[in-house]
């Protein structure tokens, strides 16, 4: 089945503590990127990817970090995680020349 | 100002109503218009796509651009409470789902 897996779901952590989000898609799509969701604001892109070490800033990209070593993958990494990027979080990957962007299930993030 | 604007409701309407949900936007090089659902707890999952002014129908989904008015709807006859769910305007420059601009969605219940 074609999908996008994020990991984890939920995560609950404290300020500063460092922390991953994995996203990986079987789809063998070139690109792949890294929403925030948050009430009021909708989604906004952090980074996104062209291709294998190929990132890019979106809309929103500080205090996050990304990397991709694999076309599969596609982590988020929080290296000093504040509050204020407590949200909603979407990975999505689309295909060269293509118009849809498939999206993973999301993770909560609450930093306290 | 957000590039897309898009009215957050909630929307309530009985089942069997025609819904009318709608989007503006500012930037004039969008030339990618579409519409993304997404149910509680879940990604968005791409509903319609349409490029440059036109209409575009999809059973009972119709799309429709206005670029001169920068004016984006999305038409849902016969509602059902399966409809009941967020629906997201996305707009972009380039033809592929790598770097879309959001609207804040629209959220509907479609009502027995």
């Amino acid at each position: 089945e074609a999908q996008v897996t994020q990991n984890p779901r939920y995560l609950i952590t404290v300020t500063g503590k460092k922390l991953t989000v994995t996203c990986s898609q079987n789809m063998n799509h070139e690109y792949m990127s890294w929403y925030r969701q948050d009430p009021g604001l909708g989604l906004r892109q952090i980074y996104y990817s062209m291709n294998v070490e190929v990132t890019d800033k979106g809309d929103v990209p500080e205090g996050y970090k990304v990397s991709r070593k694999e076309k599969r993958n596609f982590p988020l990494i929080l290296e000093s995680p504040s509050p204020n990027q407590t949200s909603l979080y979407f990975c999505a990957s689309s295909g060269q020349g293509k118009t849809e962007a498939f999206f993973g299930q999301g993770t909560r993030l609450t930093v306290v | 100002q957000k590039e897309v604007e898009q009215d957050p409701g909630p929307l309530s309407v009985p089942e069997g109503a025609i819904v009318s949900l709608n989007c503006t936007y500012s930037n004039s090089a969008f030339q990618y218009f579409m519409w993304y659902r997404q149910y509680s707890r879940k990604g968005p999952e791409l509903l319609m796509y349409t490029y440059s002014s036109g209409n575009k129908e999809d059973g009972r989904f119709t799309a429709q651009v206005d670029k001169s008015s920068k004016y984006i709807s999305l038409f849902i006859r016969d509602s059902q409470p399966s409809d009941s769910a967020t629906y997201l305007c996305a707009a972009s420059n380039t033809g592929t789902a790598s770097k879309l601009t959001f609207g804040t969605g629209t959220r509907l219940q479609v009502t027995l």
